[in-house]
């Protein structure tokens, strides 16, 4: 069965530092996201990616963030000077179809840990 | 208020019972209702969608939506041990974003 994949599964980093976290969505799909889940706490949505642009992003998402689909399966996402609150585990997911985000593919996720 | 509110539990039931986690929200522009199942340390997998009000049932799973009181629920009949995991409810208008539950945790006891 088909699956979304990230690496690393864990990254550790300082504090100041750039790091970038990598997803491989299933290969028919069209549609990225970013989330990220705070130990404890909800699912919160980051961004939507659909045709090399942005098609949405939350109020967390600011300059700090940024998101790429460097190559035909590579599903990036970057992180400028990294602060301990960015300490998270950040999940890719994708989907064939566009619209309402249902029917969404998670991966394992990247636990990100700021020194 | 939160725009999503899901009891954190944990709660804990014996096999074979017919576990109900729920969900409240208040945004009226939601129209589009997931339940997501986490394992420890996993990313969610999709258990149920539902568009707009109504039942839908998969299986040992039920999903409820009624618009008018803002509720969401999803049963699960006949639990077993590997149902034990945490269910997020998730919803969304008709953009990208998905708004997410805080997760209930669930152990079901052999």
């Amino acid at each position: 069965e088909p699956e979304v994949t990230q690496t690393p599964s864990h990254q550790v980093t300082q504090m100041g530092q750039e790091v970038i976290l990598r997803c491989v969505p299933i290969s028919n799909h069209l549609y990225f996201y970013w989330y990220r889940q705070i130990l404890g706490q909800k699912v919160e949505f980051l961004v939507s990616f659909y045709n090399n642009e942005i098609s949405e992003k939350s109020e967390i998402f600011d300059d700090q963030f940024s998101v790429e689909r460097p190559d035909g399966s590579n599903f990036t996402l970057k992180i400028r000077s990294t602060k301990l609150e960015d300490s998270a585990m950040y999940f890719c997911a994708s989907t064939l179809s566009g619209g309402p985000s249902y029917e969404q593919y998670f991966g394992p996720g990247t636990r990100l840990t700021v020194t | 208020q939160k725009e999503v509110e899901q009891d954190p539990g944990p709660l804990s039931v014996p096999e074979g019972a017919i576990v109900s986690l729920n969900c409240t929200y208040s945004n009226s522009a939601f129209q589009y209702f997931m339940w997501y199942r986490q394992y420890s340390r996993k990313g969610p997998e999709l258990l149920m969608y539902t568009y707009s009000s109504g039942n839908k049932e998969d299986g040992r799973f039920t999903a409820q939506v009624d618009k008018s009181s803002k509720y969401i629920s999803l049963f699960i009949r006949d639990s077993q041990p590997s149902d034990s995991a945490t269910y997020l409810c998730a919803m969304s208008a008709e953009g990208f974003k998905t708004i997410f539950g805080a997760g209930t945790r669930l152990f079901v006891k052999a």
